[in-house]
């Protein structure tokens, strides 16, 4: 069975910490992988990955992907309040499944002042 | 704006009931999805449509059903079959068959929370 496990399940840091995300991965037909970061409503898209060992960025976030190793992290550099949220992990079934996303558990992150 | 519409945001249900969830998108997307999500869990999928008077079942289908009957619209109906509806459901599209890349990120509506009177 396809499944996607995230870790830590929760988390809580300082402003100004730097957090690694965890996101491993067992599915058939792997597409690619995606982070949503999510706060009280809808999920946000932050990256999509498709190739391993090519880092993405946006400010102080970044993410890469291993697919011998199948996971990915999602790292956020000198935390802000508003980063408290839950991040989502998602990977895509092959496109024969109507581009399914399969999501982990989420990691719900606290940043405090 | 293009963007995803799910009414409406709150909505309570009396045992028996069938209810009617929203979602309509203007991004001109062929594929839709209908996911649903508990406290401390991800997200687990509901139905999914590629394309109008199309749609399957996706892990938890039971209890649950949904029409394609426009390109815009992906209404989600709640039956009183389904026993443990309480829950807050998302709506999600993404650029599906007819794009030149079908490998696209979904994207979301703001969700409604439903709840058991």
């Amino acid at each position: 069975e396809d499944k996607v496990v995230q870790s830590p399940l929760s988390l809580v840091v300082h402003e100004g910490d730097t957090v690694t995300l965890n996101c491993s991965y067992e599915v058939t037909n792997f597409r690619s992988l995606l982070w949503y970061k999510q706060e009280k409503k809808a999920p946000t898209f932050l990256f999509m990955l498709t190739s391993s060992g090519i880092e993405k960025k946006s400010g102080r976030l970044s993410s890469i992907l291993d697919k011998k190793e199948l996971f990915s992290i999602l790292n956020i550099t000198a935390t802000q309040t508003g980063d408290s949220a839950i991040y989502l992990c998602a990977v895509s079934d092959s496109y024969n499944q109507g581009g399914k996303l399969i999501f982990g558990q989420g990691t719900e992150l606290s940043v405090k002042p | 704006d293009g963007g995803i519409t799910q009414s409406p945001k709150y909505l309570f249900r009396k045992e028996g009931q069938n209810v009617t969830l929203s979602c309509e998108q203007n991004l001109n997307h062929d594929a839709m999805y209908w996911y649903r999500q508990d406290p401390g869990q991800g997200l687990r999928l509901i139905y999914y449509s590629q394309i109008v008077n199309d749609f399957q079942k996706g892990d938890i289908a039971e209890g649950y059903s949904v029409s394609r009957e426009k390109k815009e619209s992906f209404p989600l109906t709640v039956t009183s079959a389904q026993k443990n509806p309480t829950a807050f459901y998302l709506c999600a599209s993404s650029i599906g068959p007819s794009g030149t890349d079908g490998n696209q990120p979904q994207h979301f509506g703001d969700g409604t929370r439903l709840s058991i009177l």
